[in-house]
């Protein structure tokens, strides 16, 4: 069956440019989840969706980052003006649960965002 | 402040030997652990977890241990094989309720043929 998608996989930026990345979760998958990863770390959390719902941006990191997932299913991780610390592996996972339940997240493989 | 932290970066051992990953914690607050592998250029992915209700968990070839008396939780995995090799994380859900997880820096394992 289809696990969670990302695309790009690879996107190289200029300084300064936006850039979008793309998370299909799993079909009827509630939450939905942005992690990001830099080299040689764990994945930090970004921002929580349960269905529609943004319920938690508290991971990131500034005004410059902003998530959607409008239809509940499909999210959308845009980040503004890209920095040269932006460079990392932005991960997505979902999760067929809701809020406070206890389920597995299925990570997608993953865009490695340089900025250059 | 909420940390999730590994005490070896690297663990070297032979095929067929036991693996033990060890992981700390700090948060008495989280009640669900998860161990997860990464392969090189993909993402994480479900080994097991344990909720804070049990102290061991058995799956194939792994077994997770949850000490919340001192915040420690491990990972064996039996029989090591060369396709183990891999960056080991421990994760915990802190004292939210929306799931997010907090993880450690992770352990490299090296399967040594």
């Amino acid at each position: 069956g289809a696990g969670v998608s990302q695309s790009p996989r690879y996107k190289v930026a200029k300084r300064g440019q936006d850039v979008a990345l793309r998370c299909d979760p799993i079909s009827g998958h509630v939450s939905l989840f942005w992690y990001q990863q830099a080299l040689g770390q764990g994945p930090e959390f970004l921002t929580y969706f349960q269905n529609e719902a943004q319920l938690d941006k508290s991971g990131l990191p500034s005004d410059r980052f902003f998530a959607e997932r409008p239809e509940g299913s499909v999210s959308t991780l845009k980040i503004q003006r890209t920095q040269q610390e932006d460079s990392a592996v932005y991960l997505c996972a979902s999760s067929l649960v809701g809020l406070a339940g206890f389920g597995e997240q299925y990570f997608g493989p993953g865009t490695r965002l340089t900025v250059t | 402040g909420e940390s999730v932290g590994l005490h070896l970066p690297t663990l070297s051992v032979q095929e067929g030997d036991n693996s033990i990953i060890n992981c700390a914690y700090s948060n008495s607050a989280s009640d669900y652990f998860i161990w997860y592998k990464q392969e090189s250029g993909k993402g994480p992915q479900f080994i097991i977890d344990i909720r804070s209700n049990m102290d061991k968990r058995q799956g194939q070839r792994v077994t997770v241990l949850l000490n919340k008396t001192v915040k420690h939780l491990s990972l064996q995995i039996a029989a090591t094989q060369p396709g183990d090799s891999a960056v080991y994380f421990c994760a915990e859900n802190g004292s939210s309720n929306t799931g997010k997880l907090i993880f450690g820096q992770g352990t490299t394992l090296q399967v040594k043929p």
